[in-house]
């Protein structure tokens, strides 16, 4: 069956400039969530949805970035005026419900010239 | 606060060899535990996950593990390795399996021919 899908796989962009990057879970996932892992921070939550709302948005590093969900499926993670040390990849998870093990995506390579 | 510790970035086993990852946690509720998988530009794959039932787990590809709360460990272990074991392999703690998995660093498995 179709697993989590993320697009794009790769996105290179000046500095400055906002991205917005796409998961689609799998369908009847009612959890979704975005992680970021990088060289030297290793994997780090970002952000958690039950359904259309973001119950803990805790992870999100600055006001720069946001992230939406509609019709409790597809997600829409934006950064905006990136900074190089946004330079990550960007990885999306879901799950059938929050107490379900995650299945992953295989990220969005993000490159910040 | 949750955290996980994976002692070892690196370790590197021959074909056939006994491969032992090594995972502690930390965690102020009884955790829910999983191992996860990552091959390069992929993301990530669930080896096997603890969920307060048999404190040894067994998971896919000959793996398992076994939790010790007496050493807040949760140990991966593959009796005989694979060159295709060779990838990344991270642990992960989330509390009541409804919050965002923490990760460990992660620990790359390398295996000799």
């Amino acid at each position: 069956g179709a697993g989590v899908s993320q697009s794009p796989s790769n996105k290179v962009t000046e500095k400055g400039k906002d991205v917005e990057l796409r998961c689609d879970p799998i369908s009847g996932h009612t959890a979704l969530y975005w992680y970021r892992q990088s060289l030297g921070q290793g994997l780090e939550f970002l952000i958690y949805f039950q359904g259309n709302s973001a119950p803990d948005k805790s992870g999100l590093p600055s006001d720069r970035f946001s992230a939406e969900r509609t019709g409790g499926s597809v997600s829409t993670l934006t950064i905006q005026r990136t900074q190089q040390e946004d330079s990550a990849v960007y990885l999306c998870a879901s799950s059938l419900r929050a107490d379900q093990p995650q299945h992953f995506g295989d990220g969005t390579r993000l490159s910040i010239l | 606060a949750q955290s996980v510790t994976q002692l070892g970035s690196h370790v590197s086993v021959s074909e056939g060899a006994l491969v032992l990852l090594r995972c502690n946690y930390s965690s102020s509720v009884p955790p829910y535990l999983f191992w996860y998988v990552q091959y390069p530009n992929k993301g990530l794959q669930l080896l096997l996950k603890y969920t307060s039932a048999a404190t040894l787990v067994k998971g896919i590809n000959g793996f398992e593990a076994e939790f010790k709360k007496s050493e807040t460990s949760f140990h991966l272990t593959k009796p005989s390795a694979h060159m295709s074991d060779a990838a990344e392999y991270f642990c992960a703690v989330s509390h009541s399996g409804n919050t965002p998995l923490v990760f460990g660093k992660g620990t790359r498995l390398s295996v000799i021919a």
